[in-house]
């Protein structure tokens, strides 16, 4: 597709259980980021893939979050035993290298809205 | 740690108005700051500033940069009902792909 795209856009799952969101990032692009953004507040960075670089994970609040990036395209973010606090927009971004610098964009997804009952 | 302060948290004007958004920041080794404007869900890149004093323009939207009072703004001029958004500011430090973003000023433009 043209841009970034996610799934679901929208998740209600009760606390306790296993999310799994995905991402597709814009074809070509090696870089993929994930970030949260709860309610009222900023954009919260999450974890960089940088193509067959380890990972910056540094931003993921515990270890009940994971993420992957199978063969340099799709990631998956995976929550597990979910939380009511977890509950948040999930926006995946990907660029054409890594990071925001002259003439390279980082494109935005429509995100995943989980929503933790 | 990095920090982003964005001033008003929402604003609320009339069509034709120019309105003024403010971006403060605290930044370990800055390498740029950048603005977003985000209507429902994806955020969309409007501009990035590296160096100060030099105004980034685009349309009715224009943006600038203090590094020495570490700040900038972003104006809308004329304002349409369509400039309705949240608009995020965000800079980068250390590493140029991990970004702190600002929560945000909500924008309203009234017909």
């Amino acid at each position: 597709g043209a841009g970034v795209s996610q799934s679901p856009s929208n998740k209600v799952t009760e606390k306790g259980k296993d999310v799994e969101l995905r991402c597709d990032p814009i074809s070509g692009h090696t870089a993929l980021y994930w970030y949260r953004q709860s309610l009222g507040q900023g954009l919260e960075f999450l974890i960089y893939f940088q193509g067959n670089s380890a990972p910056d994970k540094s931003g993921l609040p515990s270890d009940r979050f994971s993420a992957e990036r199978t063969g340099g395209s799709v990631s998956t973010l995976t929550i597990q035993r979910t939380q009511q606090e977890d509950s948040a927009v999930y926006l995946c971004a990907s660029s054409l290298v890594g990071g925001q610098g002259s003439g390279n964009t980082i494109y935005f997804g429509e995100g995943s809205w989980l929503t933790v009952v | 740690e990095d920090k982003v302060v964005q001033s008003p948290l929402s604003l609320v004007v009339h069509e034709g108005d120019t309105v003024t958004l403010n971006c403060s920041y605290e930044v370990t080794n800055f390498r740029s700051l950048l603005w977003y404007k985000q209507e429902k869900k994806a955020p969309t890149f409007l501009f990035m500033l590296t160096s100060s004093g030099i105004e980034k323009k685009s349309g009715r939207l224009s943006s600038i940069l203090d590094k020495k009072e570490l700040f900038s703004i972003l104006n809308i001029t004329a304002t349409q009902t369509g400039d309705s958004a949240v608009y995020l500011c965000a800079v980068s430090g250390g590493s140029n792909y991990k970004l702190t973003f600002g929560k945000g000023t909500l924008l309203t433009v009234n017909p």
